[in-house]
Formats: C-alpha cells, structure tokens, sequence
C-alpha cells in the first residue's frame, strides 16, 4: 500500500541551528502534501499545505520564514525549521494523498519529534 | 504497538440518516482519542477528542464516547447533512509514552441530498 517516508524520527538541536524535515512518498506521486505540529497533549495543528512546484500555503499564525517548506518534487516536501528555539520543540507529521485529487485516500508519515535544546 | 481500526468506507447515507462509524484501538497506555476531520481540499480538522475514560467528546452534532471495556471511540451523529460529507479519521495519542499520533486509515462519507 502506499507509503509516507519521514525523516528523521527524531532530532534533537541546539538553540539558533536549523533543522530539516523530510517527507517522501514512496510509491507514489504526490502534488499536495500537509505539515502538521503536535504540541505536547493537545491535538494535531494544520501548519502548512505544500504544492509541488509553487509556494506553500500557511495557516494563520505560522511564520513562513520560520518554518520553511519545499516541495521541489512529486515525492518529497521538505520542512526547514530556522534558528529553531526551545519553544519549538514539538512533533511535526506530514501527509500525502496518493492518486490524483484531493479526494484520493490520505497517508501520514511516522512523524518526526524535535527538541531544540 | 499501539494501534486504530476503524470502518472501512466508503459510507454512503441519505441526507438525515444517523451515523455510526466504529473506531478502535489498541495502546498499553492511556491514550487521548481523537476525531479528525478532512474536509476536500483541506487539511486535517480537529472533531473532537476524549481524554480519559467515559468521557463524551462532542461538537457539531457529532458525539463519540470513551469506552475503555471495549476499546472503542464510535462517531455517531443523529442525523447527517451533506456538508458532512468528508473523510473522517480516528486518532490516538498515548500520553504516558511520547505522545505520538496514530491515525486510522480513514473513512470516507458521502451524504446524498
């Protein structure tokens, strides 16, 4: 069945590093895909939309510079976080639709956590 | 592992018939649940959640209720519209491990007028 890679799972940084999320789909092609942030014990946030070969869409209150997102090819959407900071630690999930639409079945990646010490 | 199972869609009903979609899980923990909502063309929705057991989560007429003896957080709504029409996903999150989401493979609904 179809397959969201996330790498790493885990990470862990230092204040002021940038940090780099990636998100692949294996087995097929994905021209959407979504990043997601879990704060500790609350519910998942939508951060961003990521468009193959066009700029990222951002929800309200997500700093685009901040957190940096690249879809550069139908597989792979990556997430830069930038001068990443304590408060920035959280786990980040992304997920894919396989097949043409946004109505075809959505896949998530095993999450990545960081914690930026 | 930790793990959901929910119905398989798609689910097809008339528009004011009730809804069930059935949900569940296995964790060593005590995991929060989750309802999760994708409407098409967007992204993942919180529905509503449930944190520990017998607790009811509710919101737009949409109720699911934490059944710890049978390991299970079944969506019920009492009468559906076709704007409900949307993929819905069943979620956990275990928060006496590293609290990490798990997803159910979603299920599909579709309302006819």
């Amino acid at each position: 069945g179809a397959v969201v890679s996330q790498h790493p799972s885990w990470v862990i940084c230092k204040s002021g590093t940038s940090v780099k999320i990636e998100c692949r789909s294996l087995d097929f092609q994905a021209t959407t895909m979504f990043w997601y942030r879990q704060f500790p014990k609350q519910s998942l946030m939508l951060m961003a939309t990521s468009n193959e070969g066009s700029k990222a869409t951002y929800e309200q209150g997500v700093e685009k510079d901040k957190f940096l997102i690249n879809h550069a090819s139908l597989t792979l959407s990556t997430l830069t976080v930038t001068s990443a900071h304590p408060e920035d630690s959280s786990f980040y999930i992304c997920s894919a639709h396989s097949g043409t639409g946004l109505n075809s079945p959505l896949h998530f990646g095993n999450g990545t956590r960081l914690t930026v010490t | 592992g930790d793990s959901v199972t929910q119905m398989e869609g798609p689910v097809t009903l008339s528009e004011e018939a009730f809804l069930t979609i059935n949900c569940t899980y296995t964790a060593t923990g005590y995991p929060s649940l989750f309802w999760y909502v994708q409407y098409p063309g967007e992204g993942l929705q919180l529905l509503l959640k449930a944190t520990k057991a017998d607790d009811k989560g509710s919101n737009k007429g949409f109720e699911a209720t934490y059944r710890k003896e049978t390991t299970s957080f079944h969506l019920e709504k009492g009468s559906v519209q076709v704007s409900d029409s949307a993929v819905y996903f069943c979620a956990l999150s275990d928060r006496e491990r590293d609290d990490k989401i798990i997803f159910g493979k979603g299920t599909r609904l579709h309302i006819l007028p």
